[in-house]
């Protein structure tokens, strides 16, 4: 079964230090891994995507990790900004199937 | 270019009714998912729409269904609706069945 699971559930951070967001995943074969970004009520949006071949990405402060042969994946938010505070999803689609699976998320907080 | 747009935006209904939500996809795409998402808890895939058909299907119960119009655009509709129906519902568009998603801001249903 496709599994995606996230770590921690949820973290709370003063603004303007570091953190890494964790995301284990068991789908396979493996096609792309995406994190998104979901404020409170609203839709994710897409950070990051990458696929077997990339271990690295970066979008402004947000920086994506994929460790392919661990099946592993982490998002680095560097200088956090209020604005930060959000749930992080990581999403993991196999290939031949359009159905990605979705961890649970991480709610992050950045207190000032 | 609009975006993914979804309409209502919230909506509440008893238990037993029915309730169709609608949305628009990014200029270009031809492809829409569903997804519903419960408070605490990451987007559970629907069903996905392409030519009008449906093309995928998570694990949801009939009184789900869903259509495609020729111009993309596509509805979402639940019978008999359940308590446990109060989700937050999001639509994705993209370009191609397993291209990357961009996600409306949701449409948040309560039944009472």
């Amino acid at each position: 079964k496709n599994q995606v699971e996230q770590s921690p559930q949820s973290l709370i951070i003063l603004e303007g230090k570091n953190c890494t967001l964790q995301c284990n995943y068991t789908v396979s074969p493996f096609s792309n891994l995406r994190w998104y970004k979901q404020d409170t009520g609203r839709g994710p949006v897409s950070l990051t995507i990458m696929t077997f071949s990339e271990n690295t990405k970066s979008n402004g402060r947000y920086t994506a990790t994929l460790d392919a042969d661990t099946k592993q994946s982490s998002l680095h938010i560097t200088a956090s900004q209020l604005s930060d505070s959000a749930s992080y999803i990581c999403v993991v689609s196999a290939g031949g199937s359009y159905i990605p699976t979705f961890g649970r998320g991480t709610s992050l907080i950045v207190h000032p | 270019d609009a975006g993914v747009t979804q309409s209502p935006t919230h909506l509440i209904k008893t238990r037993g009714q029915q309730v169709t939500l609608r949305c628009s996809p990014k200029s270009g795409h031809d492809t829409v998912s569903w997804y519903q998402q419960a408070l605490g808890q990451g987007p559970q895939f629907i069903f996905q729409y392409y030519e009008e058909e449906e093309r995928q299907r998570g694990n949801f119960p009939d009184r789900f269904s869903g259509h495609q119009f020729p111009n993309y655009s596509s509805e979402l509709n639940v019978n008999a609706l359940l308590l446990g129906d109060s989700a937050l519902y999001l639509c994705a568009s993209s370009l191609t069945p397993n291209t990357e998603a961009f996600f409306g801001q949701g449409t948040r249903l309560t039944v009472v």
